[in-house]
Order: structure tokens, then sequence, then C-alpha cells
């Protein structure tokens, strides 16, 4: 069975940083397409960002409300993906779920991690 | 982007058939089939349910299945039981800078 496992969520304060981590097993990471997606206590998911395999050239793209702030990237060697989050608000307090899909027939989700942003 | 509209909430008793809705635009809806669909139950991970609009992963119930007719996607259960009570969210791909959107999600009881 596919293994997603987050870690690295914990409280900071409005301003700082925090690195998620995602380990991933029993499949081949280094050609999956990966995701990052939130969600905020009570409320729906919210797709942050993706990064394609460097075979399809390592890009990343990432949605309108972390652009410039939230960096993804990968290593293969570790079968790890990462979060890096810098500038966080108060409002990017939620669950960090890694996914290797958003609507993909090959879509495994981790538990996640929580990400708690407050003074 | 905004989220792909979803009734809040969708009930039905045992055995029976209920139907979401999920409502965008010819942006992401009407304009791919990349339509999935997530079931989520309180404190887990997503679950996928429907991949590409109307195809069930291996391991999924055949009694889920997924449609859609121009910007709006469908998710019918049939023969509703106790487990499938959860939240359900839809997605899409877009052709925004925004790659993908979800769903508000939608709570399905069964009475």
């Amino acid at each position: 069975e596919v293994q997603l496992v987050e870690s690295g969520g914990g409280l900071v304060k409005p301003g700082g940083s925090l690195r998620l981590s995602c380990v991933v097993s029993r499949i081949t990471f280094s050609k999956a397409w990966m995701s990052w997606v939130r969600q905020a206590p009570g409320k729906g998911l919210e797709w942050v960002g993706r990064i394609k395999t460097k075979t399809d050239g390592g890009t990343t793209d990432y949605a309108a409300p972390v652009k410039g702030r939230f960096t993804i990237s990968r290593d293969d060697s570790k079968n790890r993906l990462l979060l890096q989050m810098n500038s966080l608000k108060t409002e990017d307090t939620a669950v960090y779920y890694c996914t290797t899909g958003v609507t993909t027939r090959t879509s495994f989700w981790g538990q996640g991690t929580m990400v708690t942003v407050s003074s | 982007q905004s989220a792909l509209t979803q009734p809040a909430s969708v009930s039905g008793s045992p055995g029976q058939s209920i139907t979401i809705s999920c409502t965008g635009t010819s942006s992401d809806i009407g304009g791919y089939n990349y339509v999935s669909w997530f079931q989520q139950h309180p404190g887990k991970a997503p679950k996928l349910m429907i991949y590409e609009v109307s195809n069930r992963p291996s391991g999924v119930s055949n009694r889920f299945s997924g449609s859609k007719s121009g910007n709006t996607a469908s998710l019918t259960i049939s023969g509703l039981q106790a487990e499938d009570e959860a939240d359900y969210y839809c997605s899409s791909y877009t052709s925004t800078s925004t790659l993908y959107v979800f769903g508000t999600g939608t709570k399905v009881t069964v009475l």
C-alpha cells in the first residue's frame, strides 16, 4: 500500500517560517508529480502547489495566496517532498496534506500535519 | 479562482440514492474532463472516489458513480449506507493560474 507521511507542522508566529516534509513509500517517487493541499479548521480543501518530476522539468506551480512565500522542492534520492513556508500569516493555519494527485487515478494522500500561525 | 459550488448538505435514508452537484465554469468543469470526487471522514485524509468525471479507482464500491453536463458535475451514491456518512468534495483542473480548484464541500447524512 502506498504510504505518505508528513511531518514538520507546529506553532509559529506570524511572519515566521516552517518547513514541512513528506516521505513517500511504495511508489516510484521520482516518477510522481506531487502536490500540497491544505484545509483550514472546519473549512474545505485548498490546493497549495505542485511540482513535476525532474524528467518533466521539475517545475513548480502555486496557488495565488501562497505564491512568492511558499516553495515546493523534492529530493528523489530520499523519496521526500518539501514545502518551505515563509512570511506565514494567520490565514495559513491549516492541516497540510501531501498527495500524488488531485485529479488523477493515482491520488494517494498522507494523514496531514497541522500548522498553526498565531502570536 | 473561486471554489466550485456544492450544496452544504444532502441527506438520505439507508438504501436510497442521493446526488451531489458541483457547479463551476467553462474554465474548469465545463472545459476539461479532469473532475474528481473525494470522500473525507472526520479527522481523516480525503479518499479518491471518482476520477476523470466517471471513473472509479480500484477498491471503490460501484455504488458510487460520477457524471458531467456542461459546467456541472455530479456524484451519485446509490444504496446509501451508514458508512457513506462523510464530507464529499469535488475538484477540477482549471485553466486559471490556480491549476486545481476544489468544491465547497457537501456533508452527507444518513438518516
